[in-house]
């Protein structure tokens, strides 16, 4: 069974970089699935941040799109996730999981992410 | 981009009761690609429905999807003390994917 954990700081100063890794147990990063990030914002709904294939095609909200990258290390089963320029509207709790097909079947426990100096 | 409006923000219902949850998107959308979700206070969301109306693995049957076009629909039959709690449309078109605002269910 495909596990999900999320890892990182969990405090980023603002004006810098926020940067996540999601390590991927019970299975292979290389299997035909998207690797996805997904945020919440403190008593706020789900925000779809991007996704990541294995062959390392990618697609991103446009809303973040400026400043979103994310990577994958076939070598460690592990995606990673770099959002630059953080600003206090950036702290949220942030997934990482998997889309099958059209649909979220696994999810990481979360991380929460605080944006303050 | 395709936007989802969830309707109501928040509905009061007591147990037993059916809830019905509506999820509007502002361009049609092929049935397959719409699922609903589920979240509890600290956790991450759960999977209840995909592919509009096909329940999860473990989903009870009280909960079904519905819909097609730009309308689709979450429907609890009978309301249980764990499903009190807040549920996300979530739609992909394009390579892009959104999710609704949620509709929290609440007791009353």
């Amino acid at each position: 069974q495909v596990q999900l954990q999320e890892s990182g700081p969990g405090l980023v100063k603002p004006s810098g970089t926020l940067s996540l890794t999601c390590t991927v147990s019970g299975g292979s990063i290389s299997s035909s699935v998207w690797w996805t990030w997904v945020r919440q914002s403190p008593g706020k709904g789900l925000e779809w941040i991007g996704e990541i294939y294995h062959s390392g095609s990618t697609n991103y909200n446009p809303s973040l799109k400026s400043r979103v990258t994310i990577s994958v290390d076939k070598s460690k089963n592990q995606f990673s996730l770099n959002l630059s320029s953080v600003t206090a509207a950036d702290t949220a709790v942030y997934y990482c999981a998997r889309y099958f097909y059209y649909y979220v079947d696994v999810w990481g426990k979360g991380t929460t992410v605080t944006v303050s100096s | 981009e395709i936007v989802l409006t969830q309707s109501p923000g928040t509905l009061s219902l007591s147990p037993g009761e059916r809830a019905t949850l509506s999820c509007r998107a502002t361009q049609s959308l092929s049935s397959s690609y719409l699922a609903w979700y589920q979240q509890k206070p600290g956790q991450a969301p759960r999977l209840l429905i995909f592919g509009t109306s096909t329940r999860a693995t473990g989903i009870p049957d009280r909960f079904s999807g519905s819909g097609s076009g730009t309308d689709f629909t979450l429907t609890i039959s009978r309301l249980e003390p764990e499903d009190f709690a807040v549920y996300y449309c979530q739609q992909y078109y394009s390579s892009q994917r959104t999710f609704g605002q949620g509709t929290k269910v609440e007791i009353k």
